[in-house]
């Protein structure tokens, strides 16, 4: 059984540009959510998806965008890049929404 | 809004001293609790799921148990492999998909 993947594992970016991070699903697994982890700190949520559709949302503005595919994979874009953007991305799936979610390796992204 | 305190923010112990790690949330609904363990750069590893007041999981020399308003996790006779921060996640009813909320984690560090 394949684990959640993510790609690219490191990046770096400056100010205003956009970025695009890219998770695949465990095998079996319908539900994708996206999480930022700032240094030494808890995961925050960011955003789920459930057979392709956003089905709901943290704290975060909408320069934070989504999408998940019909094989359950998915994308977070993130546009006008900021310093603070600067962190861990994960990305976890689940059965269900409200299921025990797995995690990915993340995607260490660094704004200059 | 839901919340999750985690305590001690950092424990050191000798190779076969057992403590415990607490977990403090408020949420309104709990709908699952959840303990992960993450190396530092990497995504967290899944340890626990616990649903109700009174529940015990075990895995190895790690025990969690919940109450109404914390949950514990106890380990007993660690060894410097158990070294990771130990994170704990509530998921909360009303809403149909799986947000979870995270504590700032624990820090172990385990000396042989």
């Amino acid at each position: 059984e394949t684990g959640v993947t993510q790609s690219p594992t490191h990046l770096i970016k400056t100010r205003g540009q956009q970025v695009t991070l890219r998770c695949s699903s465990q095998s079996g697994h319908n539900t994708v959510s996206w999480y930022q982890q700032a240094l030494g700190q808890g995961p925050q949520f960011i955003f789920q998806y459930y057979r392709e559709e956003e089905n709901g949302r943290g704290n975060f503005p909408p320069r934070f965008s989504g999408l998940q595919f019909p094989n359950y994979s998915s994308e977070l874009n993130v546009n006008a890049l900021e310093l603070d953007d600067s962190a861990l991305y994960l990305c976890a799936s689940s059965v269900q929404g409200w299921e025990t979610q797995y995690f990915g390796p993340g995607t260490r992204l660094l704004v200059l | 809004e839901d919340q999750v305190t985690q305590s001690p923010e950092a424990l050191r112990l000798q190779e076969g001293e057992s403590s415990s790690l607490n977990c403090s949330y408020t949420v309104s609904g709990l709908r699952g609790l959840f303990w992960y363990r993450q190396d530092p750069g990497k995504g967290p590893e899944f340890l626990f799921t616990l649903y109700s007041a009174g529940e015990e999981k075990e895995k190895e020399r790690l025990k969690a148990t919940l109450t109404k308003k914390e949950s514990f996790l106890h380990i007993t006779a660690p060894k410097p492999e158990d070294s990771a921060t130990y994170l704990c996640a509530v998921l909360a009813g009303g809403t149909s998909y799986g947000k979870l909320t995270f504590g700032q984690g624990t820090i172990l560090t385990v000396h042989p």
